[in-house]
């Protein structure tokens, strides 16, 4: 079974730019996760999309967004970018869970630099 | 007090010995709970999960939890040089969907 892939794996942008981050997750699966990790404040979770809805969002400003296919394909968008977006970010896909369970696997990530 | 714990290390071990890596967290109805491993420059790899009072093996690694104590640790046996990477705690409640609560990370370095 193919991994989560994650397009582009790189990226240079200048501040004020916007991007668009695309997520494909492990067939079957239908829940996305995306984190941003950065050396001070480690992985950091940003939203979770299920059946094209987002159900959770982390502590972070609306230049952040994101949204699902029907598919379960997944894309998060960042609009005026800022120096301090530079990160890793990545995308986790799950099966729903039940009971509390919710094994995550990720992306190899995108690594944005914002200068 | 953060969410997730761990001692950031470094933590250096021989080859071949056990390495102890442990977590704490602080809020009582976290559910479920992973150990993901990280090389640097990668994303982080599902090593271990487990969800309940005591212990999981699974190779060279074992997962235990303590829900009492809020603890939750990895031992790795016969240590290689290949596990040196940094292992992250995260941890999971049903009230909050999608969200995987992350330590900071413990390095940890195996010396041949």
């Amino acid at each position: 079974k193919a991994g989560v892939t994650q397009t582009p794996r790189y990226l240079i942008k200048t501040r004020g730019q916007q991007v668009t981050l695309s997520c494909s997750p492990i067939s079957g699966h239908r829940s996305v996760s995306w984190y941003q990790q950065t050396p001070g404040q480690g992985l950091q979770f940003l939203f979770e999309y299920f059946s094209e809805t987002q159900r959770n969002k982390g502590n972070f400003p609306g230049r952040f967004s994101g949204r699902q296919f029907s598919n379960s394909r997944s894309e998060m968008n960042v609009s005026t970018l800022e120096l301090g977006d530079s990160a890793l970010y990545l995308c986790a896909s799950s099966l729903p869970g039940t009971s509390g369970i919710s094994e995550q696997f990720f992306g190899p990530g995108t690594r944005l630099t914002v200068l | 007090q953060k969410e997730v714990e761990q001692n950031s290390g470094p933590l250096s071990v021989p080859e071949g010995a056990i390495a102890s890596l442990n977590c704490t967290y602080s809020d009582r109805v976290s559910q479920s709970f992973f150990w993901y491993r990280q090389y640097s420059g990668k994303s982080p790899e599902l090593i271990m999960s487990i969800y309940s009072n005591g212990d999981k093996e699974d190779g060279r690694f074992t997962a235990q939890l303590n829900k009492a104590s809020q603890y939750v640790s990895l031992l790795i046996r016969d240590s290689q040089p290949s596990d040196s990477a940094t292992y992250l705690c995260a941890v999971f409640k049903a009230s909050n969907t999608g969200k995987l609560i992350f330590g900071q990370g413990t390095t940890l370095q195996v010396k041949p």
